[in-house]
């Protein structure tokens, strides 16, 4: 079964502690990987397309990565303002645009 | 940059009431895409439409159906809304999968 699976659940930094979100998927012939951001109360926003292992995208303090089995959400010297739910979705083959969702992970960034 | 507007934040309906949700586009996207999200179970495809009066079932669509007669206008509707339907209700559109979704912010709805 096509599953995407998101770690850890939450994530505690202190500003300027930089980390990583973790997504694994069991999906055979990825079609695209996606990178969402999530505030409280509100629709998730669009951050980072993926398509093939090796590909990297970058945005401020956020940096996406691909390998064929996962993907990684690095960010680097976090700030309070980058608290947010973040989210991870495939596309699988045969589907039109339909994205499979992991639950996401909780980061929350103290001053 | 493309505008998703839900009609509702916040809805309160009573069970077996009839409820309506609205999401309207301003650009000129043919795909639109309903799903509900709940805590621990991330975001659940209801239903979706590449055209208009065109729809497709998701992966959850009992107890709902959908309405898209204009290219612009997609609408959810609970036929008779249940306590188990209380959740966060998001529409998106889809011009290109490289810009990925754009999301409304969402409608929460409460069914007592």
């Amino acid at each position: 079964e096509d599953q995407v699976t998101q770690s850890p659940e939450a994530l505690r930094l202190q500003e300027g502690e930089s980390s990583s979100l973790n997504c694994s998927y069991t999906v055979s012939g990825l079609r695209g990987l996606f990178w969402y951001r999530q505030d409280p109360g509100k629709g998730p926003e669009f951050l980072f397309t993926l398509y093939s292992a090796g590909e990297e995208k970058e945005k401020e303090r956020l940096k996406a990565t691909l390998t064929k089995k996962e993907s990684f959400l690095h960010i680097t010297a976090p700030k309070p303002e980058d608290s947010a739910t973040y989210l991870c979705a495939v596309q699988a083959p045969g589907s039109n645009y339909q994205l499979i969702w992991g639950a996401g992970t909780k980061l929350i960034i103290k001053p | 940059d493309v505008k998703v507007t839900q009609s509702s934040r916040y809805l309160v309906k009573r069970t077996g009431e009839k409820v309506f949700l609205e999401c309207v586009q301003d650009m000129d996207h043919e795909n639109m895409f309903w799903y509900r999200q709940d805590p621990g179970l991330g975001l659940r495809l209801i239903y979706f439409s590449y055209d208009v009066k065109m729809k497709e079932k998701g992966d959850i669509p009992e107890g709902y159906s959908v309405s898209r007669e204009k290219k612009e206008r997609f609408s959810l509707i609970l036929e008779s809304a249940s306590t188990n339907q209380t959740s966060m209700y998001l529409c998106a559109t889809l011009g290109t999968a490289k810009g990925g979704y754009t999301f409304g912010s969402g409608t929460r709805l409460t069914v007592v």
